[in-house]
C-alpha cells in the first residue's frame, strides 16, 4: 500500500527561527505536494516537485522554501517563522499521471509557532 | 483562476438517512473533480473521481458522485449512511495542462447520529 510518512508529527517553533518539515515516500511516486489546512478551511497548495531537485511554486508559497533532494524526499523550509504559519501540514504524493491519480496524504505534522 | 465552493459547513443526519453533500466549482476548463474524506484526527483519503465519461462515478466505502456540466457541480451521495460516515468531506478541483494543482474546497463536516 502507497505510503507516505512525516516527521516530526508535532512542533513547537519560536518566532523567527528556522524550521523543517520533512516527508518521505515510499510509492515510487513522480509527484509531491506540501498543502497546509487551517481550521475551518480546506487545504492550500504551498509547493510542489514533479522531478528530483526541481520545485514548483503552490497558491501561497511566501515565507516557505522547498526542497527535494531525490525522488522520495521532500521538505518544507520556513525560514523566518511567523506566528501566521501556525498549521497542520500535509504532504501528499501522486504518480506520473498528475492531474488523473488521486493523491496519497501523509499523517501531517501539526506545528505552533509561539 | 479556478475555485471550488462547497456551500454547507455543517451537515448532520440520522443513521440510515440519505446523504447529499453538495459541491460546485468554476473552471474555464474540462474539470478533474474528487472527494476526499478526513476522518476525526487522521489525514486525508481518496474517495472517488471524474476524469472523464460516465457521470456517475462510484468509490471506495459505499460513496457515488454525480458530474453535472449544466450547473458545474459534483455532488457526493450515499445510501444509507452509517455513524461511522461521520467525518469532514472535501471537493477539489485539478487544474490540467502541465500544472496538476489540486484546489479544495472548504469542505464540509458531516455528524451522523446513531
Amino acid at each position: 500500500e502507497a505510503a507516505v510518512t512525516q516527521s516530526p508529527r508535532s512542533k513547537v517553533a519560536v518566532t523567527g527561527g528556522k524550521v523543517t518539515l520533512s516527508c518521505h515516500q515510499t510509492n515510487n511516486h513522480d509527484y509531491m505536494y506540501w498543502y497546509r489546512q487551517d481550521t475551518g478551511h480546506g487545504l492550500r497548495l504551498i509547493h510542489y516537485s514533479y522531478v528530483a531537485d526541481s520545485t514548483e511554486k503552490g497558491d501561497i508559497p511566501d515565507g516557505y522554501k522547498a526542497s527535494r533532494p531525490s525522488q522520495e524526499n521532500f521538505s518544507l523550509i520556513l525560514e523566518l517563522a511567523s506566528l501566521s504559519q501556525t498549521a497542520v501540514y500535509f504532504c501528499a504524493s501522486s504518480d506520473w499521471t498528475g492531474g488523473y491519480a488521486e493523491q496519497f496524504f501523509g499523517p501531517g505534522t501539526r506545528l505552533t509557532v509561539l | 483562476a479556478q475555485s471550488v465552493d462547497q456551500p454547507d459547513a455543517h451537515v448532520t443526519l440520522s443513521e440510515g438517512a440519505s446523504l447529499e453533500l453538495r459541491c460546485s466549482y468554476s473552471y474555464s476548463a474540462a474539470p478533474y473533480l474528487f472527494w476526499y474524506v478526513q476522518y476525526p484526527g487522521q489525514s486525508l483519503q481518496f474517495l472517488l473521481k471524474y476524469i472523464t465519461g460516465d457521470t456517475v462515478v462510484k468509490g471506495t466505502k459505499g460513496f457515488e458522485a454525480e458530474f453535472r456540466k449544466s450547473n458545474s457541480s459534483f455532488n457526493l451521495k450515499k445510501s444509507p449512511a452509517h455513524w461511522s460516515d461521520s467525518a469532514k468531506y472535501f471537493c477539489a478541483l485539478v487544474s490540467g495542462g502541465s500544472n496538476y494543482k489540486l484546489t479544495f474546497g472548504k469542505g464540509t463536516l458531516l455528524t451522523v447520529t446513531p
